[in-house]
């Protein structure tokens, strides 16, 4: 079958390196996904999002890509800066217009090693 | 443009009290949505406001509720406090309804002693 990463809490990476961040999502009915950064002492900031008629969609240095067979979502971040430091979610919602009441995942905590 | 401004950062109270946040959105913005966040639980939904009225709610006891004024301006509120209410809240405005995320201000972190 097909292998998706895994959602881990915590990684760690050499700056400069890519980091791939991981996120299983819950509900298959979902049709709307946003990817958040939240930095110590703020508040989730909006990184990229992304709708299911979609695979994949890129940003300035962040790729996110949908997998809706399994359900699963990452963010890919090219080489990552010690500013990506921060702890990061994924966030699903029944469509955009359901945004405000998005269901958030667990959160990755990404350290950047210089 | 001022981001999302919430008051107060800092709230100490005790059990049995109740207690209003406060949230002005960015300017222009409607939509409103109210988040609490613990290390346990994460970030769980409290509630969404539109134009002055309720959109949704999350599933948290009838203890806490919120309002928006007609200048989108919002305040939730969270009578007979619990320990377990200690968390930060956190609220997000987006100007219409949710396409390219919700802006998050930096949270009330409360405190129930």
């Amino acid at each position: 079958g097909e292998s998706v990463g895994l959602h881990l809490p915590t990684l760690s990476v050499q700056e400069g390196d890519n980091s791939i961040i991981n996120c299983a999502y819950s509900n298959s009915a979902s049709d709307y996904f946003i990817w958040y950064k939240q930095e110590s002492g703020k508040g989730p900031q909006f990184i990229i999002d992304i709708r299911s008629n979609m695979d994949k969609r890129q940003g300035q240095r962040v790729t996110v890509l949908l997998n809706k067979t399994v359900k699963h979502l990452s963010l890919q971040i090219a080489a990552t800066q010690p500013g990506d430091s921060a702890v990061y979610f994924c966030a699903e919602a029944g469509n955009r217009l359901d945004a405000g009441k998005s269901t958030f995942g667990d959160g990755t905590t990404l350290t950047v090693k210089p | 443009k001022a981001g999302v401004t919430q008051t107060p950062r800092y709230l100490i109270k005790t059990r049995g009290q109740q207690v209003t946040l406060s949230c002005s959105p960015i300017s222009g913005h409607r939509s409103v949505s109210w988040y609490q966040q613990t290390p346990g639980q994460g970030l769980q939904f409290l509630f969404e406001y539109f134009s002055e009225t309720q959109r949704n709610k999350g599933n948290f006891p009838g203890r806490f509720s919120g309002r928006q004024f007609s200048n989108s301006r919002s305040e939730m509120n969270v009578s007979t406090l619990e320990l377990g209410d200690s968390a930060l809240y956190l609220c997000a405005s987006n100007e219409d309804q949710g396409l390219g995320g919700y802006t998050f201000g930096s949270g009330t972190r409360l405190t129930v002693v």
